[in-house]
């Protein structure tokens, strides 16, 4: 079955603007969680969404903000965008609502603010 | 708080085991597991372990939980070049949120 589909694969944005990154979930999942991954911050957690309802947030400031539609695919955002937000965006599926072993990740989406 | 530490660098010979260690905090983790990550690539999820089990066997894989002293470990039995990878240890709770070490980068000698 397919994995778990994120696009864009690469960004390239300019200090101000915005972006918008997407999520496919594996089929029947309907848990979707995203990470930022950083070379000095590590893996940290962004938020998590169940049948699209924000379960969980993690302490990114306001500018960084999700969805989840009605087949579960996922939308992050993030405005008015910094250098440091620079990073690779992972986003990971699940069947069962905060069930964390079930979470299979996508390849990613490099986002690279100029 | 919830903290998951993991030593940054291991090189080994190929054919060797390969025993990448983890320390967390948070006692009320209810799984752990390790993934892996290659170039430009994912997370690939390679095991976990419930918090009430002690060892967990896969193929090349030993998974050692010590719950008292909160340490994980992964041991690779005849650890290949293909295993070269950063390698991250992480624990979740009942909230499901990953909290990640810092990873381990694993270099395999031919």
């Amino acid at each position: 079955k397919a994995g778990v589909t994120q696009t864009p694969r690469y960004l390239i944005k300019t200090r101000g603007q915005q972006v918008t990154l997407s999520c496919s979930p594996i089929s029947g999942h309907r848990s979707v969680s995203w990470y930022q991954q950083t070379p000095g911050q590590g893996l940290q957690f962004l938020f998590e969404y169940f049948s699209e309802t924000q379960r969980n947030k993690g302490n990114f400031p306001g500018r960084f903000s999700g969805r989840q539609f009605s087949n579960s695919r996922s939308e992050m955002n993030v405005s008015t965008l910094e250098l440091g937000d620079s990073a690779l965006y992972l986003c990971a599926s699940s069947q069962e609502k905060g069930r964390g072993y079930g979470y299979t990740f996508g390849s990613g989406t490099r986002l690279t603010v100029v | 708080g919830e903290d998951v530490e993991q030593s940054l660098f291991l090189s080994v010979r190929e054919g060797d085991s390969s025993v990448i260690n983890c320390t967390y905090t948070d006692s009320s983790s209810t799984y752990l597991y390790w993934y892996k990550q290659e170039p430009g690539a994912g997370l690939q999820l390679l095991t976990y372990i419930f918090s009430n089990m002690d060892m967990k066997q896969d193929q090349r894989l030993t998974v050692l939980l010590n719950k008292k002293d909160k340490h994980l470990s992964l041991r690779i039995a005849d650890t290949q070049t293909g295993d070269s990878a950063i390698y991250f240890c992480a624990e979740s709770n009942q909230g499901g949120k990953l909290i990640f070490g810092q990873g381990t980068e694993l270099s395999v000698k031919p």
